[in-house]
């Protein structure tokens, strides 16, 4: 079946600019994490949904950042006035159900450059 | 705040040598440990878990890890490697809270590159 997704790819955009992130999770998994990878952070958790709500969103750097999820599927990650230190690997993560004894299943991610 | 560390950021074998990455963690409490691993081109995908019984854990492609809690810590080895294991390698953890939940986001450790010379 097919796995988890993530689109665009690959996204480049000017400072100030607002970007969208896209995530489609694994067909049934009502758990979906979003997770940012960049140099000198590592692999940092951003927001986790459960359904269409997020009980955690503690990860989220600052109020530039939102997420929401729809239908119990789709997700997407918005960016608002993107700055430099925006840029990164956001990876996009679904599972069965999010109670820590379910494997995680991660997309390709989307490699945003902001310049 | 629960945190991972990885002793090493780079690690360089010939294939056949034996492999052993540390992963030490920060957290009272309960937790599950996992081991992901990121091939050149891939996904993050899950190698082994370790939830509660018996410590010593094994994964796919021959990899285990051994919990040992008096320590936090929560090593991964494989016997020998082979070219095809160049990678890099997360240690990650999720914490349980009171009630006995998790929401299950993952903590990581900052990552190990193993390169696997033929």
């Amino acid at each position: 079946g097919a796995g988890v997704s993530q689109s665009p790819s690959n996204k480049v955009t000017e400072k100030g600019k607002d970007v969208e992130l896209r995530c489609d999770p694994i067909s049934g998994h009502t758990a979906l994490y979003w997770y940012r990878q960049s140099l000198g952070q590592g692999l940092e958790f951003l927001i986790y949904f459960q359904g269409n709500s997020a009980p955690d969103k503690s990860g989220l750097p600052s109020d530039r950042f939102s997420a929401e999820r729809t239908g119990g599927s789709v997700s997407t990650l918005t960016i608002q006035r993107t700055q430099q230190e925006d840029s990164a690997v956001y990876l996009c993560a679904s599972s069965l159900v999010g109670t820590g004894y379910n494997e995680q299943f991660f997309g390709p991610g989307t490699r945003l450059t902001v310049l | 705040a629960q945190s991972v560390s990885q002793h090493n950021h780079h690690v360089i074998l010939s294939e056949a040598a034996s492999l052993e990455l540390g992963c030490n963690y920060s957290y009272g409490g309960t937790v599950n440990l996992f081991w992901y691993v990121q091939y050149p081109g891939q996904h993050l995908q899950l190698l082994l878990k370790y939830f509660s019984g018996d410590p010593l854990v094994k994964g796919i492609k021959g990899f285990e890890a051994e919990f040992i809690k008096s320590k936090f810590s929560f090593n991964l080895r494989k016997p020998s490697v082979q070219w095809s294991d160049t990678a890099e390698y997360f240690c990650a953890v999720t914490t349980l809270g009171a009630g006995g939940t998790s929401y299950g986001k993952l903590t990581f450790g900052q990552g190990t590159i193993l390169t696997v010379h033929p």
